[in-house]
C-alpha cells in the first residue's frame, strides 16, 4: 500500500497570505488527523476528520480550518498567516477502530 | 498544553548500550503509544500499550505502563546508530484525540 502523502513538501508564504495543504491517506483509511510541530510547542493536535466530518478539534484559532473529501483526502487551510505559523505540518491517517497512526512526511511552511 | 512530558530531553549513548526514556501524563488514558521521528520527517509508530496492560515487547523494544503513577517507559536494547531519532509518547483518552509528549532526542554513537 502507498503511504500517506502530503503536498507540497515545502512552502514559503508572506504574512497575511493564506495557504492550503493537502494530505492523501493510506487507501482504506477514513480518519485523517493534522498536527503542527514547532521547536517551542512540540507536536500539537489541530483536528481530525472521519468520513468527511470533523470528529475532534485542538485548541487553535479559527484561522486554521480543514475539510475532508469523499475519497478521504484532506486539506487544511490557514488564513491570514502569521510568523508564528511557521512549522512542520504533519498529517496522519488511521484505519477504522485503530489507534495506530501513519504519518506523512510533512509540509514545511515558512512564513516571512 | 502538552499532556506528555518526556524525560530525559536528550540522551547520548554508545552503540550496543540500552536506552531508556520515560513519559509522564496527566489524565486517565485509553492507551499510550510510542513513535519515532527521524530528523524532521514524519513519525513512525513503534508500539501501543493499552491501559490494562503493564508491559509489552516488540523486537528490541520494551514498554511499561504504570497507570497509578501516570507514567510509561520505553527501553531500546542493544542500540544501533540507526536508532538515532526523537522518540515521542502519545496518549489517547475518550475519543480519537492524541496528545503527544515533548520528545526525547536519542543519539547513538557508533
Amino acid at each position: 500500500k502507498a503511504g500517506v502523502t502530503q503536498t507540497p513538501r515545502y512552502l514559503i508564504k508572506t504574512r497575511g497570505q493564506q495557504v492550503t495543504l493537502s494530505c492523501s491517506p493510506i487507501s482504506g483509511h477514513r480518519s485523517v488527523s493534522w498536527y503542527q510541530q514547532t521547536p517551542g510547542q512540540g507536536l500539537q493536535f489541530l483536528f481530525e476528520y472521519f468520513s468527511e466530518t470533523q470528529r475532534n478539534k485542538g485548541n487553535f484559532p479559527g484561522r486554521f480550518s480543514g475539510r475532508q473529501f469523499s475519497n478521504s483526502r484532506s486539506e487544511m487551510n490557514v488564513s491570514t498567516l502569521e510568523l508564528g505559523d511557521s512549522a512542520l505540518y504533519l498529517c496522519a491517517s488511521s484505519g477504522d477502530g485503530s489507534y495506530e497512526q501513519y504519518f506523512g512526511p510533512g509540509t514545511r511552511l515558512t512564513v516571512t | 498544553s502538552q499532556q506528555g512530558e518526556e524525560d530525559p530531553q536528550a540522551l547520548s549513548i554508545q552503540e550496543g548500550e540500552n536506552a531508556t526514556m520515560n513519559c509522564s501524563y496527566k489524565t486517565s488514558i485509553n492507551n499510550l503509544q510510542w513513535y519515532r521521528q527521524n530528523s524532521g520527517r514524519g513519525l513512525v509508530h513503534l508500539i501501543l500499550i493499552r491501559s490494562n496492560e503493564r508491559e509489552k515487547h516488540s523486537g528490541r523494544l520494551r514498554v511499561t505502563l504504570d497507570t497509578s503513577k501516570k507514567s510509561s517507559s520505553l527501553l531500546i536494547t542493544a542500540s544501533r546508530a540507526a536508532d538515532t531519532a526523537s522518540y515521542f509518547c502519545a496518549t489517547t483518552s475518550g475519543t480519537y484525540k492524541y496528545i503527544f509528549g515533548t520528545g526525547t532526542r536519542l543519539k547513538v554513537l557508533a
